[in-house]
């Protein structure tokens, strides 16, 4: 089965803090994916990346940026956070044509 | 532009009923077509997919869908839901246009069992 981790479920931070989100799949695929989830909005990708150091912007990657050191490790930082970036935050690997979510990381900036 | 609508954004259903949730989509391409659940405060995990063959796909915790292509339509369906089932569902589209090849989802359909 493929395994796709999130360092967190959950998280508080304060405005302005510089965050981390960290992804790591098992099973060697060279795809990954950053989204965040919102009520109404559905899911919206915020950056992907097909190899290690390559990247790419997705839909919302204002505010956003990622590090790909290594092939398993997708990491997801928030530079400034701020209040709007309050949301949950998923992480996917894909194999061929199908995506493997994480858990989610929800995300909570006071 | 490609999109996916589910048409029903909560769907109430009693426990042992049928229930269908309802997905379109527009794209001028070939499409692979998948359906996702997401369980409270979890992430989203493969219910099934289409990609070609067969337009009745079957899939994990008894459900199924059908792909109509004159209809664009890609409809899930269970014969008897279980409280368990509770849930919210996306259904979700690649079409097929060179390049990196997006996954676009729906919006979203909350289901909700009642005993």
């Amino acid at each position: 089965d493929v395994k796709v981790t999130q360092s967190s479920r959950y998280l508080v931070k304060r405005t302005g803090e510089k965050v981390f989100l960290e992804c790591v799949q098992d099973m060697d695929h060279e795809n990954m994916f950053w989204y965040r989830q919102d009520p109404g909005l559905g899911l919206r990708l915020i950056y992907f990346s097909y190899d290690v150091k390559m990247k790419e912007k997705g839909d919302i990657p204002e505010g956003y940026s990622v590090s790909r050191e290594k092939k398993e490790r997708f990491s997801l930082i928030l530079e400034s956070a701020s209040t709007n970036q309050t949301s949950m935050y998923l992480c996917a690997s894909r194999d061929r044509e199908t995506q493997y979510f994480g858990p989610g990381t929800r995300l909570l900036v006071l | 532009a490609q999109s996916v609508t589910q048409l029903d954004s909560q769907v109430p259903v009693f426990e042992e009923a049928p229930v269908e949730l309802r997905c379109n989509y527009s794209s001028s391409v070939s499409v692979y077509l998948f359906w996702y659940v997401q369980y409270p405060n979890q992430g989203l995990q493969l219910l099934l997919k289409y990609l070609s063959g067969s337009t009745l796909v079957k899939g994990i915790n008894g459900f199924e869908a059908e792909f109509n292509k004159s209809q664009t339509s890609f409809h899930l369906r269970k014969p008897s839901v279980h409280i368990s089932d509770t849930a919210e569902y996306f259904c979700a589209v690649i079409p097929f246009s060179g390049g990196y090849n997006k996954l676009i989802f729906g919006a979203g359909t909350r289901l909700a069992v009642h005993p």
